[in-house]
């Protein structure tokens, strides 16, 4: 149990393109998403959570004009990268939680390259 | 602000021993802890959560947790050459506006040689 999916796994797209990321919790409800990003050999930094039919809440110095989130239903969230550059590249992953105070289920991952 | 403290490392056991994996963290009224394994490239895998004092154990992995020191532990016995990766303690906010956030500490690298 317990399974978060993403997808694409991996994109490459050119500079100024959007390219939108989907994130499914496959066997449970997930009332809270989450969206981090980490730059190789680096922490994970929380971007941004998500809370089904809500607005995200954005941590400080995420423009969320350019990282674009939607939490539609409780399997699914998306995150779109709008107008990407080459220092949007990075490893995007999203994670899911029944409940605040439950452990988190992180997804596989998107390994995201602007050129 | 909430600080979650681990021996950064990196930690090198034999195969077979057992390694030991300490965190601190700073909020008293912190109630949901957790471990995770992150190998490199990947994303975080959940090892361990942890919501009681004392100890929890689940096949090679036992958590320990001691509110009172504010201390939380992963013990990994008999380790194995697939066990060398990166474990990140994390500790859940419980309260107001970051209800749910995860706070990691920055990981500490355990390799198990053959």
């Amino acid at each position: 149990g317990a399974v978060v999916s993403q997808h694409p796994s991996r994109v490459i797209c050119k500079s100024g393109t959007s390219v939108k990321i989907e994130c499914r919790s496959l066997d449970f409800q997930a009332t809270t998403m989450f969206w981090y990003r980490q730059f190789p050999k680096q922490s994970l930094m929380l971007m941004a959570t998500s809370n089904e039919g809500s607005k995200a809440t954005y941590e400080q110095g995420v423009e969320k004009d350019k990282f674009l989130i939607n939490h539609a239903s409780l399997t699914l969230s998306t995150l779109t990268v709008t107008s990407a550059h080459p220092e949007d590249s990075s490893f995007y992953i999203c994670s899911a939680s029944t409940s605040p105070y439950n452990e988190q289920f992180f997804g596989p991952g998107t390994r995201l390259t602007v050129l | 602000q909430k600080e979650v403290e681990q021996n950064s490392g990196p930690l090198s056991v034999p195969e077979g021993a057992i390694a030991s994996l300490n965190c601190t963290y700073s909020d008293r009224v912190s109630q949901s802890f957790f471990w995770y394994r992150q190998y490199s490239g990947k994303s975080p895998e959940l090892i361990m959560s942890i919501y009681s004092n004392g100890d929890k154990e689940d096949g090679r992995f036992t958590a320990q947790l001691n509110k009172a020191s504010q201390y939380v532990s992963l013990l990994i016995r008999d380790s194995q050459p697939s066990d060398s990766a990166t474990y990140l303690c994390a500790v859940i906010a419980d309260r107001g506006s970051t209800l749910g956030r995860l706070y990691f500490g920055r990981g500490t690298q355990l390799t198990v040689w053959p």
